[in-house]
């Protein structure tokens, strides 16, 4: 049974691109978190899905950011007109149930903003 | 506004002694308590949780205590090994079986050095 699954593990970008981070979670999960880790800082969350449905995106900024899980396939995390700024580790958790005890973690991708 | 802070960046102990992580929050509607363990260049993994009816909470060698009246929570790894040196993350919920999302700490960097 695979864990929370996400690539690429490291993507550069340069300034203006677009980025899109994947996110495959655990098997028969439908919940999926998305956090953002800044250099030297703790796990900042970002948006919370369920298949087809966005359900809190209070940590999500304005402009630029989207998130989606579709019915089939992963989710996504898109940032578009990337800046030096995005550059940080995104991290994606899984669980079976709304409020399960724990999500379980992906390995994270690395953004780089060049 | 740090809802949520390790003000311990880092700690350094001895094989077999004990570990002691703190945390500190702001928030007195957090419910749910969790502490999460990160390698490099890896997602965090569960350690263990708490919810705010308890004050103490075991798993093995981590105990993690609560006292809500102070606002404080933390861990506590009896001997200590070389494998437990990581990152150590608290976080914070205040509606976990809604599926609330989770409030990060800065992290503490733990070595234990044989």
């Amino acid at each position: 049974n695979a864990g929370v699954m996400q690539n690429p593990r490291h993507l550069v970008r340069r300034r203006g691109q677009e980025a899109r981070l994947r996110c495959s979670p655990m098997k028969g999960h439908s919940h999926v978190y998305w956090y953002r880790q800044l250099p030297e800082e703790g796990l900042k969350f970002m948006v919370y899905l369920q298949k087809e449905n966005i359900i809190d995106e209070s940590g999500m900024p304005k402009e630029r950011f989207s998130a989606e899980f579709p019915k089939e396939g992963p989710s996504i995390l898109r940032i578009q007109q990337v800046v030096r700024g995005d550059s940080a580790a995104y991290f994606c958790a899984s669980s079976l149930y709304r409020g399960e005890t724990e999500a379980f973690f992906g390995q994270g991708t690395r953004l780089t903003v060049v | 506004d740090q809802q949520v802070k390790q003000n311990s960046p880092s700690l350094s102990v001895q094989e077999g002694r004990i570990s002691i992580l703190n945390c500190d929050y702001t928030n007195s509607m957090f419910d749910y308590f969790l502490w999460y363990k990160k390698y490099p260049a890896e997602g965090p993994t569960f350690l263990i949780s708490i919810s705010s009816i308890k004050d103490k909470n075991e798993d093995g060698r981590f105990t993690v205590f609560l006292n809500k009246s102070a606002k404080h929570l933390s861990l506590h790894i009896v001997s200590s090994q070389p494998g437990d040196s990581a990152v150590y993350f608290c976080a914070a919920s205040a509606d976990y079986n809604q599926g609330g999302k989770l409030i990060f700490g800065q992290g503490t960097e733990l070595s234990v050095k044989p």
